[in-house]
């Protein structure tokens, strides 16, 4: 099974508070899990990622949390700003084909901070 | 500035025509990888190109093929178009063939079959 399941759709948080948004997997397979971020007429960019034998990875303000027994990651989002507001996707890669990784994206949350 | 180069960024076309997508990757990467992306599905996974040859193959419909130059441009054709493929396309480029180490997406393609 190559889905990648993101809750929640979309998000409201107020200013200086903290985003999360969480997403889970079923392929065991999956070796490396980014968290990419979109605005509006750009694309994705990667945010942050791990890899499953880390349990916690911080970069600023931004967090993943991994949970290989429950096969669940999320991103933490502290001291949210009204500049996060953009579409969140978490994803997941594993080894397919001729040598090919590719990425099984969530289907996205659409961050809103208010001030 | 991603430094991946998707032309045109808009395309407006009608039903049953056959347009090109073009994309320029980062200077010194090898692969690249073609993704659309619709309100309903996502960001799906189309095909993957590493140094001229095809990778892998994902959701890409029959209609849809894709190519990568000795110059290391890739672009997809779509073609007999349909209302459903109207879409974001995007392309996205990576030293090698893992997307270990991320991968660098570009602005897009919004393609819009009337």
């Amino acid at each position: 099974q190559q889905q990648v399941k993101q809750s929640p759709q979309s998000l409201i948080v107020q200013k200086g508070g903290i985003s999360i948004i969480n997403c889970a997997y079923e392929n065991t397979a999956f070796d490396y899990f980014p968290w990419y971020q979109q605005f509006p007429g750009k694309g994705p960019a990667l945010l942050i990622a791990i890899r499953p034998d880390v349990s916690e990875k911080k970069e600023g303000r931004f967090t993943i949390s991994f949970n290989k027994s429950a096969k669940q990651f999320s991103l933490h989002i502290m001291d949210s700003q009204p500049g996060d507001s953009a579409t969140y996707f978490c994803a997941a890669s594993t080894l397919s084909g001729a040598g090919s990784y590719q990425l099984t994206f969530g289907k996205g949350t659409k961050l809103s901070v208010i001030p | 500035d991603s430094g991946v180069t998707q032309t045109p960024k808009h395309l407006i076309t009608a039903t049953g025509q056959r347009v090109t997508l073009r994309c320029s990757p980062r200077s010194g990467d090898l692969s690249v990888y073609w993704y659309q992306q619709s309100l309903d599905q996502g960001l799906q996974f189309l095909i993957h190109y590493y140094n001229g040859e095809e990778r892998a193959k994902g959701n890409i419909l029959e209609r849809f093929s894709a190519q990568q130059f000795p110059d290391l441009h890739s672009e997809l054709n779509l073609s007999s178009l349909e209302l459903g493929d109207s879409a974001l396309y995007f392309c996205a480029s990576s030293a090698g063939q893992s997307t270990n180490y991320g991968y660098t997406f570009g602005s897009g393609t919004r393609l819009t079959v009337v």
